[in-house]
């Protein structure tokens, strides 16, 4: 157990739709960082926040947006979704910048 | 931009034989360096690092010496088991220099064979 927990496990939904993936980061940590797992693309990142501000972002589609809340937990958006956004999303955490990452066990999204 | 290459997979070894899995980067600066492991159905997971050149990162007989000079990150392990059968990530954090974009090599798949 990694301690970083991320809801929904599974989720199902249809293309247009709009889905809020959760993540609760190590106790301690301040770095929130989001990555797309896919067969064909790897795993990409997204976007990272610390401390509540984004400081960076990665392969991040215009529909996708994130926020860290002053708690430090962390919801990924997806929007107008599309069949080729079904893939595995998953939420690390670190101490800081360059620190080893802590994963979760990952949403499995499927858009139908 | 920064890059890691790791060599495709599948690897396929026979229980006890000797594991390399090549990884080389590209980037600014001086980045730590990850090998991460991610079990089937699992996330990833932290499997060694190393911070600056020729520290040796080590973990459960894998072992994986930072070269600056060859800019690589190869894996090693004397002797694999079964168990060891999973997919394994190369990575690097640059942490500094004005970026903080981790970059992920693509995953080589290992398979251990009784």
């Amino acid at each position: 157990d990694s301690g970083v927990t991320q809801t929904p496990k599974h989720l199902i939904t249809a293309t247009g739709q709009r889905v809020t993936l959760r993540c609760s980061p190590r106790s301690g940590d301040l770095s929130v960082y989001w990555y797309q797992q896919s067969l064909d693309q790897g795993l990409q990142f997204l976007i990272q926040y610390y401390n509540g501000e984004e400081r960076a972002k990665g392969n991040i589609l215009e529909r996708f947006s994130a926020q860290q809340f002053p708690d430090l937990h962390s919801e990924l958006n997806l929007s107008s979704l599309e069949l080729g956004d079904s893939a595995l999303y998953f939420c690390a955490s670190s101490v800081g910048a360059g620190d080893e990452q802590f994963f979760g066990p990952g949403t499995r999204l499927t858009v139908l | 931009g920064n890059s890691v290459t790791q060599m495709e997979g599948p690897v396929t070894l026979s229980e006890e034989a000797f594991l390399t899995i090549n990884c080389t980067y590209t980037a600014t600066g001086y980045p730590s360096l990850f090998w991460y492991v991610q079990y089937p159905g699992e996330g990833l997971q932290l499997l060694l690092k190393a911070t600056k050149a020729d520290d040796k990162g080590s973990n459960k007989g894998f072992e994986a010496t930072y070269r600056k000079e060859t800019t690589s990150f190869h894996l090693e392990k004397g002797s694999v088991q079964v168990s060891d059968s999973a997919v394994y990530f190369c990575a690097l954090d640059p942490a500094s220099g004005g970026s903080y974009i981790p970059t992920f090599g693509r995953g080589t798949s290992l398979i251990v064979h009784p």
